[in-house]
């Protein structure tokens, strides 16, 4: 079965300190998906990142970056420069491309980050 | 630029009653999702369409039902509500292949529902 873990439930940083969300995933398929989203205190889920299988690249959007292993099963988001407006609950998702499947879009549990002044 | 949009945002409910929670969405995608959201518990997928007329259950499905009639708009219904059913509901849409955006996943804003 698919499975999506964010180990770090909650992080606080203070502002301006650089910050890594890890997120390691289990799946059995060789074409997926990974994604990383954003809820901030207000609630919406707000998308940041789509990553497929076969792309390894690092991507680097203004102060956020994101990592992708597939040696280590890792896809982990870092934040440079932290500010408080970061602070959010961030979600690593894995999906599939199999559409047969209930475990089509996994998401991990979540970490919630604090960004102190 | 709507996206995603869900009616009601709040709702407050008696145990027993029923509501029906709206998704409609202007990207024409194939597919629509119903989540629920709980502290600790992560999304969680209750029921899900992958066309009009077509249903299917998710992670969560007990005590909900879903209709899609047409291809923009996904109906979430609570036949008798439960105080468990207590919840932050996300509809979501994502049309499939390996476009741009295919397979992201649109979520709407949320409905903070409360049964008492």
């Amino acid at each position: 079965a698919q499975k999506v873990t964010q180990a770090q439930t909650e992080i606080s940083v203070v502002e301006k300190e650089d910050v890594t969300l890890d997120c390691v995933y289990e799946t059995r398929d060789t074409t997926y998906y990974l994604f990383w989203y954003k809820q901030p205190p207000s609630g919406e889920l707000v998308f940041l990142i789509r990553r497929n299988s076969f792309d390894e690249q690092n991507e680097i959007s203004g102060r956020y970056s994101w990592n992708f292993q597939k040696s280590t099963s890792s896809f982990n988001f870092t934040i440079t420069a932290s500010q408080v407006v970061d602070s959010a609950v961030y979600f690593c998702a894995l999906s599939t491309l199999l559409w047969d499947r209930d475990d089509k879009i996994i998401f991990g549990k979540g970490t919630r980050l604090h960004i102190l002044p | 630029n709507a996206g995603v949009t869900q009616t009601p945002k709040f709702r407050v409910l008696k145990t027993g009653q029923s509501m029906t929670l709206l998704c409609a969405q202007d990207m024409n995608h194939e597919y629509m999702y119903w989540y629920r959201q709980d502290p600790g518990m992560g999304l969680r997928l209750i029921h899900y369409s992958v066309g009009e007329g077509t249903t299917a259950k998710g992670e969560v499905p007990d005590g909900y039902n879903v209709s899609r009639l047409k291809k923009q708009n996904f109906l979430l219904g609570l036949e008798s509500a439960a105080p468990s059913q207590t919840s932050v509901y996300f509809c979501a849409s994502s049309s499939p292949g390996t476009g741009v955006s295919g397979n992201t996943i649109y979520f709407g804003e949320g409905s903070w529902l409360t049964v008492v």
